[in-house]
């Protein structure tokens, strides 16, 4: 079974440019996330998608990030303009979720970003 | 507001001891909790998921005790080798439905 597919796996841009993530998660997986993690710290989310709609994105910076998952499969984040405290790692996880049930996330490899 | 914690200091072990890590946790009531590895440049992977219910779990050399009234769970490794290096995330259930928050994790180190 293939995992979760993320791109590009490292990204330096310069502050106040954009920069795009893109996610695929396992398949027949209908629940998606994106989390930040910042060194040393354990991952925080971001936005949460169930199929097609938004669950929960009470944590993402609206003014400057955006997340889409077009026909409730794979899914891109965007960050634009980039601030220095964007440096993280972005990773993308999916779970085989019910409403209710108690699923494990299954993460992919991450986006290292480096805001200079 | 919900709070994680765990352990910062990383927690050096020799092999074949037991690695003991811990996960306290405030204004939580938790159906579940679970626990995940990262290595370095990955992402977390799923280890162990115990409920409310439940006081004890195993899976191999891995054993999660989850104490509702105290308010914690603890992480044993027993016979530890060198590949169990690694950083150890508990995760817990927000009210938000699939919702999970994760602790900041505990580095474990093992030496042989």
């Amino acid at each position: 079974e293939a995992g979760v597919a993320q791109s590009p796996r490292y990204k330096i841009i310069e502050k106040r440019q954009s920069v795009a993530f893109w996610c695929n998660p396992i398949s027949g997986h209908a629940t998606l996330y994106w989390y930040q993690q910042i060194l040393g710290q354990g991952p925080k989310l971001l936005i949460q998608f169930q199929n097609n709609g938004v669950v929960d994105d009470s944590q993402l910076p609206k003014d400057r990030f955006s997340a889409e998952r077009l026909k409730g499969v794979d899914s891109t984040l965007k960050i634009q303009p980039a601030k220095l405290e964007d440096s993280a790692v972005y990773l993308c996880a999916s779970s085989f979720l019910r409403q209710g049930a108690t699923g494990e996330l299954f993460f992919g490899e991450g986006s290292r970003l480096t805001v200079l | 507001s919900q709070k994680i914690e765990q352990n910062s200091e990383a927690l050096n072990i020799q092999e074949g001891k037991t690695a003991t890590l811990t996960c306290n946790y405030t204004n939580y009531s938790p159906a579940y909790l679970q626990w995940y590895r990262q290595d370095p440049g990955r992402g977390p992977v799923f280890l162990l998921l115990i409920r409310e219910n439940e006081k004890e779990k195993r899976k191999e050399r891995l054993k999660v005790t989850f104490d509702t009234t105290l308010k914690q769970s603890l992480f044993h490794i027993t016979a530890s080798q060198p590949a169990d290096s690694a950083t150890y995330l508990c995760a817990l259930p927000t009210q938000s439905w699939g919702k999970l928050q994760f602790g900041a994790g505990t580095q474990v180190v093992v030496t042989p």
